[in-house]
């Protein structure tokens, strides 16, 4: 069965550094990867996704994820941090055998400091 | 377009009581999944309707937890009787294809908090 492991359940950056949320599968088959974002009493929003049609992701709001199969990883970046990106982040797997269900880590906390 | 609706978006009730959620996808979408995301854990699927169909209802507590999407359209969950171990946000989300669409995109609701007392 496929999962995700998410490093660190709490990160803080200063306003304006790099952001790196650090995400590894588990997997015997090239999987489907995604990063969610919940905001404080919202449901996840869809940042971006791996479907093997390119390695290095971009998604919305200057996130992007590489997936490195040689180290089963798909960590999130983001070059400058925000206030706005304060929030959890879901890191998700899916296999890619018919009808998988989508399994999450249990997220990190990011706390942007000013 | 309209996102996934829930209601309601808090409960308190005690234990051995029952509740029900419900939960209006977006417009179109055939597949509808509930999720149980427990504090400080990632959402788990309990359960997954395609159209009016159960696919996958694997980690659905079947003595305790019920759901149901009668029309195809919108959705119920139910518990009874509520644990203590029950409270947790309840997400909805849809999708607009198949059961196996791959790649396909999850849109989720704003959840319902539960709190077993």
């Amino acid at each position: 069965a496929q999962s995700v492991t998410q490093l660190g359940s709490h990160v803080s950056v200063s306003e304006g550094a790099l952001v790196l949320l650090r995400c590894n599968y588990s997997s015997s088959v090239p999987p489907y990867l995604f990063w969610y974002v919940q905001y404080p009493n919202q449901g996840l929003q869809l940042l971006l996704k791996y479907t093997s049609a390119a390695t290095l992701v971009k998604g919305i709001n200057g996130f992007e994820a590489e997936f490195k199969k040689s180290e089963t990883s798909f960590h999130l970046t983001k070059p400058s941090a925000h206030m706005s990106d304060a929030a959890e982040y879901f890191c998700a797997v899916k296999g890619n055998f018919g009808n998988e269900k989508l399994t999450f880590g249990t997220g990190t906390r990011l706390t942007i400091i000013p | 377009e309209a996102g996934v609706a829930q209601s309601p978006r808090y409960k308190i009730i005690e234990k051995r009581q029952s509740v029900a959620f419900w939960c209006n996808p977006i417009s179109g979408h055939a597949t509808l999944y509930w999720y149980q995301q427990i504090l400080g854990q990632g959402p788990k699927l309990l359960i997954q309707f395609q159209n009016n169909g159960v696919v996958d209802d694997s980690q659905l507590p079947k003595d305790r937890f019920s759901a149901e999407r009668l029309k195809g359209v919108d959705s119920t969950l139910k518990i009874q009787p509520a644990k203590l171990e029950d409270s947790a946000v309840y997400l909805c989300a849809s999708s607009s294809g198949t059961s196996g669409g791959l790649q396909e995109t999850q849109y989720f609701g704003p959840g319902t908090r539960l709190l077993v007392l």
